[in-house]
């Protein structure tokens, strides 16, 4: 059972465009909503993270957008950099529960084509 | 700087072998994870240990076992390697939730294991 759904599974942008990644959740009882961002070659690394009191977390270009009551959140990264290619993995816990694990998503692939 | 290490970036192996594949922190972290990394399927949680001596099963720990005898260290062992094991392993540590600087998974740099 996938408790954490991301889309697309492959992105195609140019450069200075933006980039959307979209996650969708299940467990209402999630509360902390991380985004993993993942060179070849690399583990991935944590780029940036929301908890649901707030609906946007910003740094630098990257944004998170969260909706609570569609359950759903969004990376976006503006003005997008052949640096910024890489593999990115949305990730959900559920803290109250004492649970130590994250739920991944199955991962974007995103190529920034100059 | 914090880190988690891998003890091996590349590893190629015989069917049927014993394979070990460590892996250490140095953040003092509570709770450590090896998952596999495989195109299309994502991340996938083989086994974790959330302390010393303890273990708790993954989504696909069928193959594998695990071992950790000190906080800093756990341990991947493919019992008899198999050619469907060929991945990229990738151990993470985390403090407890709720803790001061709870960044969430810190990941080491994986190891892509070949059985042939």
């Amino acid at each position: 059972q996938q408790q954490v759904k991301q889309s697309p599974q492959s992105l195609i942008v140019q450069k200075g465009g933006i980039s959307i990644i979209n996650c969708a959740y299940e467990n209402t009882a999630f509360d902390y909503f991380p985004w993993y961002q993942q060179f070849p070659g690399k583990g991935p690394a944590l780029l940036i993270a929301i908890r649901p009191d707030v609906s946007e977390k910003k740094e630098g270009r990257f944004t998170i957008s969260f909706n609570k009551s569609a359950k759903q959140f969004s990376l976006h990264i503006m003005d997008s950099q052949p640096g910024d290619s890489a593999t990115y993995f949305c990730a959900a816990r559920e803290t109250g529960a004492g649970s130590y694990q994250l739920t991944f998503g199955k991962g974007t692939k995103l190529s920034v084509i100059p | 700087d914090v880190k988690v290490t891998q003890s091996s970036r590349y590893l190629v192996k015989r069917t049927g072998e014993k394979v070990f594949l460590e892996c250490v922190q140095d953040m003092d972290h509570e709770n450590m994870f090896w998952y596999r990394q495989d195109p299309g399927l994502g991340l996938r949680l083989i086994y974790f240990s959330y302390d010393v001596k303890m273990k708790e099963k993954g989504d696909i720990p069928e193959g594998y076992s695990v071992s950790r005898e000190k906080k800093e260290r756990f341990s991947l062992i493919l019992e008899s390697a198999s050619t469907n094991q060929t991945s990229m392993y990738l151990c993470a540590s985390s403090s407890r939730p709720g803790r001061p600087f709870d960044y969430g998974y810190t990941f080491g740099s994986g190891t892509r294991l070949t059985v042939v």
